[in-house]
């Protein structure tokens, strides 16, 4: 079982849509967890990293449950520049020493007019 | 406001050859590592680093090498360069663990 999971989609939505994407991790230990967005050929940035009481940023809500280790990433009102490749990243508890990043394999959204 | 810059953006390498991937960072972090991304794969990590002089394996570490002589710098050295070795190389730093990640442009290498 891979240590995050998440649908590879893509997800084609028309402007204005809500989208709901998912992810599971399997390391219950796992101590943070982020959404990071990546445009084609660029390098991954931190959209929104995501807390137990789960927390919003303009569109952008973003949920934890520990319980069933599950992340999810909701996009209101979708807008053309929206269209991403949408990662799910955990950190694990890594000791002493580095909290090592493990990514989902990401989910693409086009958003189409 | 550099953050992290990588170098060289493309690379082409014959079977064999060996090069080094540069990184660097202005933002004091402690943490730098390198990841490979490839095509239903995701980012693995490679190689990282918890501060200068300390550096250890990540998930797919064979066939390359890392350094930290200084805070600011993580190449990244691929010994003798294969096929398999074809990908996009992104070298990322952190204030400290468990914290975001900040990413280079990444480096395309293409090896022949």
């Amino acid at each position: 079982r891979k240590e995050v999971e998440q649908d590879p989609g893509p997800f084609n939505v028309p402007e204005g849509a809500t989208v709901a994407f998912n992810c599971t991790y399997s390391n219950s230990a796992s101590q943070s967890f982020f959404w990071y967005r990546q445009d084609c050929r660029k390098e991954p940035k931190l959209l929104m990293s995501v807390y137990s009481s789960g927390n919003e940023d303009g569109r952008f809500t973003a949920q934890l449950n520990r319980a069933s280790q599950y992340i999810s990433l909701l996009i209101r009102d979708s807008k053309l520049s929206d269209s991403a490749t949408y990662l799910c990243v955990v950190t694990n508890a890594g000791g002493t020493s580095y909290g090592k990043l493990t990514f989902g394999q990401g989910t693409i959204l086009t958003v189409h007019p | 406001n550099a953050g992290v810059t990588q170098t060289p953006k493309f690379q082409v390498l014959k079977t064999g050859q060996s090069m080094t991937l540069q990184c660097a960072q202005d933002m004091n972090h402690e943490y730098m590592s390198w990841y490979r991304q490839d095509p239903g794969m995701g980012l693995r990590l490679i190689h990282y680093s918890v501060g200068a002089g300390i550096t250890d394996q990540g998930e797919v570490p064979n066939g390359y090498n890392v350094s930290r002589s200084t805070t600011e710098d993580f190449p990244l050295r691929l010994l003798s360069a294969a096929p398999s070795q074809t990908s996009v190389y992104f070298c990322a730093s952190s204030w400290r663990k468990n914290t975001e990640a900040f990413f280079g442009q990444g480096t395309r290498l293409t090896v022949v």
